[in-house]
């Protein structure tokens, strides 16, 4: 079952612009995480928000949750062509018992120098 | 270095063979994971184990097996049984529940003919 969706599917922007993409989810949620993927790679972790958190930064990340609109943005600022990557939320759903994460589709970003 | 080692990085195989990835971690995490990811879309979970010894299917268990007889080691094996076998393979360990931050192995991209 996929419960994170991102948007926009793809995003193409130039070197310094600021880059977001968003995640909407259906269930409630204990925590919900964003991941990086360059291609043909492994998923890394960037930053995880907790539902009792409404804002979180690292370096040029900044993520957002709105646990009302069931969303989380996640803001790239001054991008740089190294930031070029596919981005994935996870969502770990609020249940009784060992829970997992749950990925979107992802946001592929592409930025030009 | 500290990580998550995944053997080969390209695996080709014979239809009706079954075929094992490799998935060794020396982080000293309880939990390890196995993903599929197919082109354009997110990661979907076969099996997990949050223990030596125990293990758990994930969404999408059919035609794939695994085993967990040392905490540093997670292999996953593709049967005949698995349909369409060809994709990317991740695996992920944690050191908490899966809701925690997961770190990822690099992947096999595992091609069917």
């Amino acid at each position: 079952s996929q419960q994170g969706e991102e948007d926009p599917q793809a995003l193409s922007i130039q070197e310094g612009e600021n880059a977001t993409m968003n995640c909407s989810y259906k269930t409630s949620i204990n925590n919900l995480q964003w991941y990086r993927q360059n291609s043909g790679r492994g998923l890394v972790h960037l930053i995880l928000i907790r539902s009792n958190e409404r804002e979180k930064h690292s370096g040029r990340l900044r993520v957002t949750l709105d646990t009302s609109k069931k969303s989380s943005s996640l803001l790239i600022t001054a991008s740089r062509a190294a930031d070029t990557a596919s981005y994935f939320c996870a969502t770990a759903p609020f249940s009784g018992g060992y829970n997992k994460l749950i990925f979107g589709a992802g946001t592929r970003l592409a930025v030009h120098p | 270095d500290g990580g998550i080692t995944q053997s080969p990085k390209y695996l080709f195989r014979k239809e009706g063979q079954n075929v094992t990835l490799s998935c060794e971690q020396n982080l000293n995490h309880d939990a390890m994971y196995w993903y599929r990811q197919d082109p354009g879309q997110g990661l979907r979970l076969i099996y997990y184990s949050q223990i030596v010894n125990d293990f758990q299917k994930g969404d999408i268990a059919e035609g794939y097996s695994v085993s967990r007889e040392k905490k540093e080691s997670f292999p996953l094996t593709v049967t005949s049984a698995q349909k369409n076998p060809t994709a990317f393979y991740l695996c992920a360990s944690s050191a908490g529940t899966g809701q925690s931050e997961q770190y990822f192995g690099p992947g096999t991209r595992l091609t069917v003919t």
